[in-house]
């Protein structure tokens, strides 16, 4: 099964906003509420940011958002800061018998 | 401190097998699905494998199917990752992770990810 769809890069100022999508199928993001979205720095692990398509764990800044429309996810980050520097990827669950399956992960870069 | 630490990594021939373990603490583990995630040098997340937190559901996916075998012991707070067949496109780390919530199925978001064990497969 194919990746979920995301802009290989995006790139804002301090204090704007940005908007990453993640498009799948009705198979995956349009066809469940189960997308997540994950932030890593170089070297690190990955780290849970969203859950179920605009759940916040607790200790995430509200600085992000998530959304869905249709078969794409979107993950809004406002007041953009530099330590917001970093790959996100978006997963969703899969109806196919893989269970879950990754966005290839987007490189924001803080200008 | 909840913590999941993996072991077992290291270069392997073509063909060959490897065991990866993952060593939990600070949560109660046998309430909790497992999974694996991989990320080959340079690039994106590739989910592996999961496990229900009683070890009775598994999932794969299909780049790994009928050659690895993710399976856990409760009394040892311990999940593993059984590879065979090892091919070069299986080089990667290898993270061990949690579900975010405890529930007798397997879940889809993660909120613990271990430092990862880098696997190579190489002649």
């Amino acid at each position: 099964q194919s990746a979920l769809t995301q802009p290989a890069s995006v790139s804002g100022s301090p204090g704007q906003s940005i908007t990453i999508s993640c498009t799948g199928t009705s198979s995956d993001v349009g066809g469940y509420n189960y997308v997540s979205w994950y932030q890593q720095h170089p070297g690190k692990a990955p780290k849970l940011m969203i859950y179920d398509v605009s759940n916040r764990p607790s200790g995430v800044s509200n600085r992000f958002s998530g959304s869905k429309s249709g078969n794409t996810a979107s993950l809004t980050i406002s007041g953009l800061q530099a330590e917001d520097e970093a790959d996100y990827y978006c997963s969703s669950y899969t109806s196919s018998s893989t269970l879950l399956i990754f966005g290839g992960g987007t490189k924001l870069t803080v200008l | 401190e909840v913590q999941l630490v993996e072991s077992g990594g290291g270069l392997v021939q073509p063909g060959g097998s490897l065991r990866l373990s993952c060593s939990a603490s600070g949560f109660t583990f046998s309430s909790y699905a497992m999974h694996w995630v991989r990320q080959a040098p340079g690039k994106g997340l590739e989910y592996v494998s999961a496990i229900s937190s009683n070890g009775g559901s598994t999932y794969y996916a299909d780049s790994v199917k009928g050659r690895f075998t993710i399976s856990r012991d409760n009394s040892k707070n311990t999940l593993y990752l059984q590879m065979s067949s090892l091919r070069a496109e299986d080089t990667a780390v290898y993270y061990c992770v949690k579900d975010l919530i405890a529930a007798a199925g397997v879940g889809d978001a993660f909120d613990i990810w271990g430092q990862g064990t880098m696997v190579t497969v190489s002649s």
